[in-house]
């Protein structure tokens, strides 16, 4: 079965709207760190939100959020005011604890800003 | 920001040559990896180490082979090259920030085509 699944294969949405990327994980351990990284066109992976299990309130960096359903064990994305430069693939990871430091990684989505 | 370098960040080589992929990182991470990606698609671990003179093989398997002698430096070597493994090869290094929180810092990636 499939520990991250990223649903949204593409996407397009219009400058300055938001945009929410779907991801919804899998895992029986209680202790467990959510990641999302973007993938510029160049093939670089940039780190841009954690969101550890037991953290009280949904992680926000910048114009990204985090909207962290525990129940629904889901990790959506959120991106404010999208810009052209947020174009990009957009991966969301998981760390279990018992994982060895190893992230289990989602298919990604196609993320296109349209001016 | 994140010191982790690859080189060569473009090879197109013929099959059956060896080729070495250069991985280095000036942060004193004590643990690596190494992820394959197809255009598009999802990161697969091949292989990560936890310090020196520690290398596993990740989840998918790979016909490379890795070292780790010192901290800063973690080569893939593919003994004879096939078209099969033309890819895009990530390096990652991650420190321990604060409990719960493993982020991975990558490299820029090199893209191999082997013909």
């Amino acid at each position: 079965a499939q520990k991250i699944t990223q649903t949204q294969p593409g996407m397009f949405v219009q400058e300055k709207e938001a945009v929410t990327l779907d991801c919804t994980y899998d895992t029986s351990d209680p202790s467990y760190g959510l990641f999302w990284y973007k993938q510029p066109s160049s093939g670089e992976m940039i780190f841009l939100i954690y969101q550890g299990s037991y953290d009280q309130q949904n992680a926000t960096e910048g114009r990204y959020s985090l909207n962290f359903q525990k129940a629904r064990k889901s990790a959506n994305l959120v991106i404010s005011a999208s810009q052209l430069g947020d174009s990009a693939m957009y991966f969301c990871a998981m760390r279990e604890e018992d994982s060895n430091y190893q992230l289990i990684w989602g298919a990604g989505t196609k993320l296109i800003i349209k001016p | 920001e994140a010191d982790i370098y690859q080189t060569p960040r473009y090879l197109v080589i013929g099959t059956g040559k060896k080729i070495t992929l250069e991985c280095s990182q000036t942060m004193g991470h004590d643990k690596m990896y190494w992820y394959q990606q197809d255009p598009g698609m999802e990161l697969h671990l091949i292989h990560y180490s936890y310090g020196v003179n520690s290398t596993e093989k990740g989840d998918l398997s790979s016909e490379s082979t890795v070292s780790r002698i010192r901290t800063e430096h973690f080569p893939l070597t593919l003994e004879s090259a096939r078209p099969s493994h033309t890819s895009q090869y990530l390096c990652a290094s991650s420190p321990q920030i604060r409990e719960g929180l493993y982020e991975q810092y990558f490299g820029p990636g090199t893209r191999l085509t082997v013909t």
